[in-house]
């Protein structure tokens, strides 16, 4: 059982948003403002999409946005592209003796 | 560019140790801004962080596998390693080699291709 709770698979139709949240404790998403997101498409080395909550790294998408509320932190996708098919990964870091924690990944399906 | 590149065997028989190194290239593993981290991913599975170094040398490991694993930097030959000791097929996985900025993040930025190691007699 991952640390972080997401859901198992999200859909929806080119252009339109979705959004992938990310549940942790208040050891961690709820503590601090370290959370970051990944995409993994089939075979692919995970790449880095938003840290630190709601930043993009240079060359992402504007699409990709990120929000957090307590202890939940949430990945928001809008104007769905078939290419934005792919595995989603939160992670957090935590004052638990683990460190860093991931989520157990969120399967996007666009239709 | 930053590059990483695991090296390793692809295949450890079980109870024997998996041995991986991680090479940097375009960077120093004797920054003081970053930390170098071992991810692995089972097939078909998710994420797990596995540890991380400092170029001091402090580690930091993930409980479920502290008493197996340990993390040590090479700082003249710009490498990172991995030792996981007593493997069994439950450790049969991707293994990735990571740059995290600081110490209280979960940002990786770089990343290397990933290695398979399959534990099997």
């Amino acid at each position: 059982q991952s640390a972080l709770t997401q859901p198992a698979s999200v859909s929806g139709s080119p252009g339109q948003s979705i959004t992938i949240s990310c549940t942790g404790t208040s050891s961690d998403v709820g503590a601090y403002n370290y959370v970051s997101w990944y995409q993994q498409h089939p075979g692919k080395v995970p790449k880095l999409i938003i840290y630190d909550v709601g930043h993009r790294p240079s060359g992402v998408s504007y699409r990709f946005s990120g929000s957090k509320s307590g202890n939940t932190a949430s990945l928001t996708i809008s104007g769905l592209q078939a290419e934005d098919e792919a595995v989603y990964y939160c992670a957090s870091y935590t004052s638990s003796r683990t460190y860093v924690v991931f989520g157990g990944g969120t399967i996007l399906t666009v239709l | 560019q930053l590059q990483l590149q695991e090296s390793g065997p692809g295949l450890v028989k079980p109870s024997e140790t998996l041995s991986l190194i991680c090479s940097v290239s375009g960077g120093s593993t004797s920054s003081s801004s970053y930390y170098w981290d071992w991810i692995r991913q089972p097939p078909g599975k998710g994420l797990e962080w596995i540890g991380t170094m400092y170029y001091s040398g402090s580690t930091y490991y993930n409980p479920s596998l502290k008493s197996r694993v340990s993390i040590s930097v090479d700082t003249s030959r710009n490498q990172f390693s991995l030792s996981l000791t007593s493997v069994t097929a439950a450790d049969t996985a991707v293994y990735y080699c990571a740059r995290r900025i600081t110490a209280a993040s979960a940002y990786f930025d770089y990343w290397g291709q990933g290695t398979l190691v399959t534990v099997s007699s």
